[in-house]
């Protein structure tokens, strides 16, 4: 089956740096997404990887590693404005969105 | 950027109640949509794929015929909810991908709506 891990909620300090991880099984492979999500809103997206390393975007940066199955997204000078949801998609051999259970984010002064 | 619309953002009703859905892609063209719900602390869940001009897939376990979803242009998706439950409360989310955009284009999503059945 098609699966993908991530934590389930993580803490960190403002100010800090936060790495979440995303591990995923899946029938082929076409692109990994990093979706960020609020308290009650939609998905909006941060990130785009399809070819293994790093991608930065500001404050945040995404890696891939396609033999190991691994990505990670991550935060700098943590703001309490990024305390949300981060969701880690995988686009499967059909092209089809496989998404995973989230992690919640929770950033404290 | 690409906007999608999603209307209404918020729907509240008896039990009983067919619910209508709409989401737009303002300025972009999607020959594709998707239709999302979403429970409390849990992931999206892929409802059903809305294909302009074709019936729409549904993924299993989701029901086609109380879920009606209706992609009547390129620009523009409805789902249905019919005879709605206080089970079907949730939030329902849409996304669209550009019709011109490469099969590494992200989905942008509407706003959601939120609906509870009274």
């Amino acid at each position: 089956g098609q699966n993908i891990d991530q934590p389930t909620e993580m803490t960190a300090t403002e100010g800090a740096i936060v790495q979440i991880n995303c591990t995923y099984q899946t029938s082929g492979f076409n692109g990994l997404f990093w979706y960020q999500q609020h308290a009650g809103e939609a998905p909006t997206f941060l990130s785009y990887n399809v070819l293994d390393g790093l991608e930065e975007k500001g404050r945040f940066s995404s890696f891939l590693s396609r033999s190991k199955g691994y990505s990670y997204l991550l935060l700098k000078e943590l703001q309490m404005k990024d305390s949300a949801s981060y969701l880690c998609a995988v686009k499967d051999s059909n092209y089809q969105l496989i998404w995973g259970a989230g992690t919640k984010l929770i950033i404290k002064p | 950027g690409a906007v999608v619309s999603q209307h209404p953002s918020r729907v509240i009703c008896k039990s009983g109640t067919s619910v209508k859905i709409e989401c737009r892609s303002l300025d972009f063209q999607a020959t594709t949509m998707f239709w999302y719900r979403q429970f409390p602390k849990q992931s999206l869940m892929l409802m059903a794929t809305s294909n302009e001009g074709s019936k729409a897939t549904y993924e299993q376990g989701v029901e086609k015929d109380k879920f009606l979803i209706n992609h009547a242009s390129l620009t523009l998706s409805t789902l249905t909810v019919t005879s709605a439950h206080p089970e079907d409360s949730s939030f329902y989310i849409c996304s669209a991908r550009d019709i011109g955009a490469g099969g590494n284009q992200p989905q942008h999503f509407g706003d959601g709506t939120r609906l509870s059945i009274l």
